[in-house]
């Protein structure tokens, strides 16, 4: 069965500081993994996704993730983080080999500080 | 830019009623997909639906929950019977196809049954 595991409810990290949100995950077959971002009262946007190819894959506001075959991870950083980027942040994977669902991690609580 | 969008936003129903979630998906999107997230919990998969029939369901979507395509642009989840336990955010999504493709998320309905 898939699964994804984000180690830390919460990241507290100072503005301008480099952030890094961890995620592993267990699936069979190749995975294909994303990062989604929740605000306050809205639904989950797509920040990025790996497939297939690069394994330092770029997304949306200055965010990148790393994909590890070997540790199973694929960690979201940024180089300097914005009080903005406070959200809660969710690791997904789906099985590219079979018929399967997006399963999520718990989420992650990122509060950048001032 | 295009967004799924979801109607209503917070529904408060008593117990043992019936309650239709509303969503309108990307219009170019083909497979559509209902997740839930209790509060405090991570993001659970539902059910996803292609070429008007369900193409995969979870443990959680059992025969209280349907799930309908009436027109060319509402997809909507059907709870026939609430119970406490189905208060949560409900997420509909939608993707150009599966598995690679991102899902884009609507912002939810709040449903809460007292």
């Amino acid at each position: 069965a898939q699964s994804v595991a984000q180690p830390e409810d919460q990241v507290n990290v100072a503005e301008g500081n480099p952030l890094t949100v961890k995620c592993t995950y267990s699936v069979s077959g190749n995975p294909y993994l994303f990062w989604y971002v929740q605000y306050p009262n809205r639904g989950l946007q797509f920040l990025l996704k790996y497939i297939t190819g690069d394994n330092l894959v770029k997304g949306s506001y200055g965010f990148e993730a790393e994909f590890n075959k070997s540790q199973t991870s694929f960690h979201l950083k940024k180089p300097s983080a914005l009080v903005s980027d406070s959200a809660l942040y969710f690791c997904a994977v789906i099985s590219g080999s079979g018929n399967t669902p997006l399963v999520f991690g718990k989420g992650t609580r990122l509060s950048v500080i001032a | 830019e295009p967004e799924v969008t979801q109607t209503p936003s917070h529904q408060v129903t008593q117990m043992g009623q019936e309650v239709i979630l509303r969503c309108v998906p990307i219009s170019n999107h083909l497979y559509f997909y209902w997740y839930r997230q209790i509060l405090g919990q991570k993001v659970e998969f539902l059910v996803s639906f292609y070429n008007n029939e369900i193409s995969e369901k979870s443990e959680i979507f059992d025969d209280q929950f349907s799930v309908e395509r009436p027109d060319g642009s509402n997809f909507t989840l059907k709870i026939r019977s609430t119970k406490l336990e189905d208060s949560a955010m409900y997420f509909c999504a939608s993707s150009e196809w599966r598995s690679a493709y991102e899902q884009y998320f609507g912002p939810g309905t709040r449903l809460t049954v007292t």
